[in-house]
């Protein structure tokens, strides 16, 4: 069964650093773009990184580009999500989705960015 | 970035009656490869966005057939023949025509 976890989410200080995992069952991630998306009551659904299959070629959304850092691990099968310098606006549930003709989509962690 | 417009924001209707969604891109969502890569989700409270139709008008695996996709270029509709007491919650449509994926507003089922 083709399936994303993600992992990682907590209750962080603004101005922190986190690490979101995403380990991927029944495919290959470096057979596929990946992405992370991010979901919050003000701004809707987000699409924040991309990677693309050649594990090199990456997107970012203005809003997080230069903070956060997306990459893979083949060995582990598994997507991140590096998240540095934290803001209260980055508060959100993050999901992780393999791309394509239809999308895959994780279950989702929160991250929760407060003093 | 195409922008998703989704009407209306919220929509009350009766069991066993028709619900139709709309969604507008702001540029054509035709590709390069000839498809029209317009999805549509449905998301329960504190459940993930859970994927029923994508390019245009294909059922994803398990979808009941009371969900139907049409449209072309930057106009989809998103129509359930029948509502049942779980459709409730939010639908979003989405294109994966360019990158970044974007997002519509989202439209509330509920019922009556």
């Amino acid at each position: 069964e083709v399936q994303l976890v993600e992992s990682g989410g907590d209750l962080i200080r603004p101005g922190g650093s986190l690490r979101l995992s995403c380990t991927a069952s029944g495919f290959t991630v470096n057979n596929y773009y990946m992405s992370w998306v991010r979901q919050t009551p003000a701004r809707g659904l987000e699409c924040i990184s991309i990677l693309y299959s050649d594990g090199t070629n990456t997107y970012y959304a203005d809003s997080v580009r230069g903070r956060f850092t997306i990459s893979r691990d083949n060995s582990k099968n598994t997507l991140y999500l590096q998240m540095n310098s934290l803001r209260a606006e980055d508060t959100a549930v993050y999901y992780c989705t393999r791309l394509g003709a239809f999308d895959i989509w994780g279950q989702g962690t929160v991250v929760t960015v407060s003093s | 970035d195409i922008v998703m417009t989704q009407t209306p924001l919220s929509s009350p209707v009766t069991l066993g009656q028709p619900a139709s969604i709309s969604c507008r891109s702001s540029e054509s969502l035709v590709n390069s490869d000839g498809n029209t890569y317009l999805s549509w989700l449905h998301q329960r409270p504190g459940q993930p966005p859970r994927l029923l139709i994508y390019k245009v008008s294909d059922r994803f695996s398990g979808v009941p057939d009371r969900f139907s996709g049409s449209g072309a270029g930057t106009d989809f509709t998103l129509k359930i023949s029948r509502v049942e007491a779980e459709d409730v919650g939010v639908y979003f449509c989405m294109q994966s025509t360019q990158f970044p994926r974007t997002f519509g507003g989202g439209t509330k089922v509920e019922i009556k």
